[in-house]
């Protein structure tokens, strides 16, 4: 079967820099995404990766190794409005969307 | 309209009732999707289309039904409501189906079965 595991829940400090981790297991792979979802509303595009290594964006930064089949989202300086759930979904060989459970970020002043 | 529309935002449906559920995209994307997002779950695939006049199940499809008649609109038909489809749904749409497959998301509909 298919499967992303991802951290249900994570908090941090404002100010600080947490890394959210992601490995999948997946019939084939054509790229991984990062999604944040704020509380009440949909999912909104943060990064994609095809290729191994960092694709940094701003305060936010993600990670890939196909060999081991892991990713990590990387947000620095926190800030309060980046409280939210991380969603980590990988394309697969049939070009499907396999979505993560998503890791909810409670940021703390 | 700017993206992608669904209607309505939320809805008390009663038990054995149908309901169809609105999505409009203005962004002339060939893929669309309708998502079910329960807590703890993520988001699971109910229906699909790559492209208009075509429908393919997901991995949640039983109890649900779609048409896509044209680029614009997905609608998504609960035949005979049931207490478990009581969700947050979500519609998405995205270019095509490529390796880059980026899917912007409706504002989702909050659906409760009684």
């Amino acid at each position: 079967g298919q499967n992303i595991d991802q951290p249900t829940e994570m908090t941090a400090t404002e100010g600080a820099i947490v890394q959210i981790n992601c490995t999948y297991q997946t019939s084939g792979f054509n790229g991984l995404f990062w999604y944040q979802q704020h509380a009440g509303e949909a999912p909104t595009f943060l990064s994609y990766n095809v290729l191994d290594g960092l694709e940094e964006k701003g305060r936010f930064s993600s990670f890939l190794s196909r060999s081991k089949g892991y990713s990590y989202l990387l947000l620095k300086e926190l800030q309060m409005k980046d409280s939210a759930s991380y969603l980590c979904a990988v394309i697969d060989s049939n070009y499907q969307l396999i979505w993560g459970a998503g890791t909810k970020l409670i940021i703390k002043p | 309209i700017a993206g992608i529309t669904q209607a309505p935002t939320s809805q008390i449906l009663a038990a054995g009732r149908r309901m169809t559920l609105r999505c409009t995209q203005d962004m002339r994307h060939n893929a669309m999707y309708w998502y079910r997002q329960d807590l703890g779950l993520g988001l699971r695939l109910i229906h699909y289309s790559n492209t208009a006049g075509t429908t393919g199940k997901g991995e949640v499809p039983d109890g649900y039904s779609v048409s896509r008649a044209n680029t614009d609109d997905f609608p998504l038909t609960l035949a005979s409501a049931v207490p478990s489809q009581t969700s947050v749904y979500f519609c998405a749409s995205s270019m095509g189906v490529s390796s880059y497959n980026e899917q912007f998301f409706g504002p989702g509909t909050r659906l409760t079965v009684l």
